[in-house]
């Protein structure tokens, strides 16, 4: 079955540095969702990628969606202390149409 | 609009108990789902609903039950809760796109089973 992997686990980032995020699925995936969930929080959805290799930004993250459909990737530059928090990456196979699966989740401490 | 609501916020449970974790939305959105988050495990889909009268088991269904009598309300039943249970639980919804759109998170409920 469908497996969506998330590295690294755990990201630990001085403010003002950069750093990428990965998402990686065992196969093809329709699209791929993005969320943030700060500490105490609900996951709140960040944006989609439907296309094969579309790259979307917000600010400034970068979201990127494999050629294969298969990876994704959000990078953060400039890090601030409000990034802290766990971005999961969600997405679904075309045959499990109802089943949106997540990956277990970056969780990003931020240093001042 | 409340968006998704979901009671009660915490709750303890002795081994054996029942409960119903409610769940509701006014936004109008047929699709609904039920995720459990463990620390290390992301969220994993329980059970999913792409409107009323119609539910699908997810990854982890064993030891739940749901059901949809209305387009709001989506409650998930414990019948007999157990320690590996112990858990935070959201509620989700969306539009009709089910997973294809934004997917909006209730608070959650922080279940703890004795």
């Amino acid at each position: 079955g469908q497996q969506v992997m998330q590295i690294p686990q755990y990201q630990h980032v001085q403010e003002g540095e950069d750093f990428t995020t990965y998402c990686n699925s065992s196969t093809t995936l329709s699209n791929i969702q993005w969320y943030k969930q700060r500490p105490g929080g609900h996951p709140v959805f960040l944006i989609q990628l439907v296309k094969s290799g579309e790259v979307k930004k917000q600010k400034r993250l970068t979201f990127q969606f494999g050629e294969a459909k298969k990876n994704s990737s959000l990078h953060i530059t400039a890090t601030q202390t409000t990034d802290v928090g766990t971005y999961f990456c969600a997405g679904f196979e075309t045959d499990s149409w109802g089943k949106l699966q997540f990956g277990a989740g970056t969780q990003v401490v931020v240093t001042p | 609009n409340a968006g998704v609501t979901q009671t009660p916020k915490f709750q303890v449970l002795k081994t054996g108990q029942s409960m119903t974790l409610q769940c509701a939305q006014d936004m109008n959105h047929e699709y609904m789902s039920w995720y459990r988050q463990d620390p290390g495990m992301g969220l994993r889909l329980i059970h999913y609903s792409v409107g009323a009268g119609i539910t699908d088991q997810g990854e982890v269904p064993n030891g739940y039950n749901v059901s949809r009598s209305t387009t709001e309300d989506f409650p998930l039943r414990l019948l007999s809760a157990a320690p590996s249970q112990t858990s935070v639980y959201f509620c989700a919804s969306s539009s009709v796109a089910g997973p294809r759109d934004t997917q909006y998170f209730g608070p959650g409920t922080r279940l703890t089973v004795l």
